[in-house]
């Protein structure tokens, strides 16, 4: 067990539909970084939250947005699902501050099917 | 831009064989390299980690050493068990200006057979 809690583990919705990841960090670390995991895509850094701030963005759709709030935790919205967005995102923690180079701790994931 | 290229899967191997990963990797400045490991239904865990060069990683039975002169991180293991089954990602993070983020190989899926 990693210490990072990820809900819900399944989701399965329609197409144009809005959905909320959550995650929770393991106690102690500031930063939280969300993942998706697809076959032709493999795993791709979404975006990083430092202590409440965004730090960093990667490949995320300007359909995706996240947020973490005062108690650490994060939510990663995506909205107008479409077919492709069908992957497993995942949500890491990090005890190094932003800039740092030390490993990240993985939840478990969410499984998104867009149908 | 940072990279990381491991070898194509998918690896089958007997119980109680050698195993090789390849990964070799492309970065600015000095990464921190890491080796993660998927279980099926599961999600990614800490394998081993190298943050520096020569370092060597070793876990579980698994070993992977730091060669910054190649830019390689290959994985290793003596004896591979069935519960060895799963796919192994390499990875790494420059810290600095991409603020820690990791990037991962497209994975290698391992299998073995008792």
């Amino acid at each position: 067990d990693s210490g990072v809690t990820q809900t819900p583990k399944h989701l399965i919705t329609a197409t144009g539909q809005r959905v909320t990841l959550r995650c929770s960090p393991r106690s102690g670390d500031l930063s939280v970084y969300w993942y998706q995991q697809s076959l032709d895509q493999g795993l791709q850094f979404l975006i990083q939250y430092y202590n409440g701030e965004e730090r960093a963005k990667g490949n995320i759709l300007e359909r995706f947005s996240a947020q973490q709030f005062p108690d650490l935790h994060s939510e990663l919205n995506l909205s107008s699902l479409e077919l492709g967005d069908s992957a497993l995102y995942f949500c890491a923690s990090s005890v190094a501050p932003a800039g740092g180079k030390g490993e990240q701790f993985f939840g478990p994931g969410t499984r998104l099917t867009v149908l | 831009g940072d990279s990381v290229t491991q070898m194509e899967g998918p690896v089958t191997l007997s119980e109680e064989a050698f195993l090789t990963i390849n990964c070799t990797y492309t970065a600015t400045g000095y990464p921190s390299l890491f080796w993660y490991v998927q279980y099926p239904g599961e999600g990614l865990q800490l394998l081993l980690k190298a943050t520096k060069a020569d370092d060597k990683g070793s876990n579980k039975g698994f070993e992977a050493t730091y060669r910054k002169e190649t830019t390689s991180f290959h994985l290793e293991k003596g004896s591979v068990q069935v519960s060895d089954s799963a796919v192994y990602f390499c990875a790494l993070s420059s810290g600095g200006s991409t603020l820690g983020r990791l990037y991962f190989g497209r994975g290698t899926q391992l299998t073995v057979w008792p």
